[in-house]
């Protein structure tokens, strides 16, 4: 139980363009979500916090207008990176909480490997 | 600022060995913490919770000890096995971003055969 599906796994796109990252809890409802960005060799960054229904909130140093968050329902949050450029490119992985306890385990997708030529 | 800290160099081990693994953070006072096991290119995975109050855990091959007064947790993989080579993260929660999960930068564990 409890899969965090993200799509897609991998994306190439040109400079300027945006690109939209989905995440869905497959057999479990979550009214969190969080968006982390991992650099190579380097831990994940959390990025906001997802939540359904209501504005995701950022953590320090990440704009939102770049990077926006939608949470339309308790299985789906999604992350669109707007005009990307390269420096953009890294390895972003969504989680999900199972609704209830703020101790529960993260359940991760397999990452989402963006890279902006 | 709070500050989780892991050693950055790999460890590296004979498989059978025990590895352990260090967690240390500053400026934290949390009610629990998580450790995770990350492969390359893929999301971390949730592996054990522990709380302040429980100072050890076992699961299976898998220990964990909590010590609030030295603001460490150690985690140790006993009879250690080439396909436990992962990178190990430890995430403290509770205190201040009580439902925020921040990891701290991970060891890469290597087990040789």
């Amino acid at each position: 139980g409890a899969v965090v599906s993200q799509h897609p796994s991998r994306v190439i796109c040109k400079s300027g363009t945006s690109v939209k990252i989905e995440c869905r809890s497959l057999d479990f409802q979550a009214t969190t979500m969080f968006w982390y960005r991992q650099f190579p060799k380097q831990s994940l960054m959390l990025m906001a916090t997802s939540n359904e229904g209501s504005k995701a909130t950022y953590e320090q140093g990440v704009e939102k207008d770049k990077f926006l968050i939608n949470h339309a329902s308790l299985t789906l949050s999604t992350l669109t990176v707007t005009s990307a450029h390269p420096e953009d490119s890294s390895f972003y992985i969504c989680s999900a909480r199972v609704a209830g306890s703020y101790n529960s385990p993260l359940h991760f997708g397999n990452g989402t490997r963006l890279t902006v030529t | 600022s709070q500050k989780i800290e892991q050693n950055s160099e790999a460890l590296n081990i004979q498989e059978g060995k025990t590895a352990t693994l260090t967690c240390n953070y500053t400026n934290y006072s949390p009610a629990y913490l998580q450790w995770y096991r990350q492969d390359p290119g893929r999301g971390p995975v949730f592996l054990l919770l522990i709380r302040e109050n429980e100072k050890k855990k076992r699961k299976e091959r898998l220990k964990v000890t909590f010590d609030t007064t030295l603001k460490q947790s150690l985690f140790h993989i006993t009879a250690s096995q080439p396909a436990d080579s992962a990178t190990y993260l430890c995430a403290p929660l509770g205190g201040d971003s009580s439902y925020k999960l921040i990891f701290g930068s991970g060891t890469r564990l290597l087990v040789r055969p």
